[in-house]
């Protein structure tokens, strides 16, 4: 089984929707990441948490929210969909230290029309 | 604010042909700093990181990279690629303190296509 998981892989939705994207990380890690990858521009951190009662926004946080509910899980929200917010999300897990490698899921390919 | 930059968005090459791939970052800090691969529709996953020590890291799939902190870049290496290498490649830096401390500033990523 993998260690990080993303449902759903795939969603279609229509502009003004609300829609979860959930991970699950089986690592046991206590640092929790969302990102967001378009063509041209890399990934781009929307919020971390670095605990289960830290939660942080990231360069760009707008339009986003994230909850944490347990350690091993972590979702990302986007409260009411726009058309720019289509994208490939990916969600990752590291150890306690910056010096460590981040762990990432699969990814969500999201199409927002 | 600190950045990354890789030098090329697309590197065409033929097999058995070497290959670097060209990252440099913004600030003289103390970094930590990584190479992940992307092969499609998958996520990302760690080729090479330098933590400290021997500027010449060695990784995964015969991969190498070197840091210069004068020059503050970390340039990717292979010596003969294979196809199996096609995968977009991203260099990314983690600034050691302040408020950038454990969260990681990506390249805009180089897409590397081995032809036959």
């Amino acid at each position: 089984d993998a260690d990080v998981t993303q449902t759903p892989r795939n969603r279609i939705t229509k502009t003004g929707k609300r829609i979860m994207l959930e991970c699950s990380q089986t690592k046991g890690h206590d640092r929790m990441y969302w990102y967001r990858q378009d063509p041209g521009l890399g990934l781009r951190l929307i919020y971390y948490s670095f605990d289960v009662k830290d939660i942080n926004k990231g360069e760009i946080s707008d339009g986003y929210s994230v909850s944490r509910q347990a350690q091993a899980k972590f979702s990302l929200s986007l409260e009411s969909a726009i058309p720019n917010q289509t994208a490939l999300y990916f969600c990752a897990t590291s150890e306690g230290q910056g010096r460590h490698e981040q762990f990432f899921g699969p990814g969500t390919r999201l199409t927002v029309l | 604010a600190q950045s990354v930059t890789q030098l090329d968005s697309q590197v065409p090459v033929f097999e058995e042909a070497p290959v670097e791939l060209r990252c440099n970052y913004s600030s003289s800090v103390s970094v930590y700093l990584f190479w992940y691969v992307q092969y499609p529709n998958q996520g990302l996953q760690l080729l090479l990181k330098y933590l400290s020590g021997s500027t010449l890291v060695k990784g995964i799939n015969g991969f190498e990279a070197e840091f210069n902190k004068s020059q503050t870049s970390f340039h990717l290496r292979k010596p003969s690629v294979h196809i199996s290498d096609t995968a977009e490649y991203f260099c990314a830096v983690n600034y050691i303190g302040g408020t950038s401390y454990g969260k990681l500033t990506f390249g805009q990523g180089t897409i590397l296509t081995v032809h036959p």
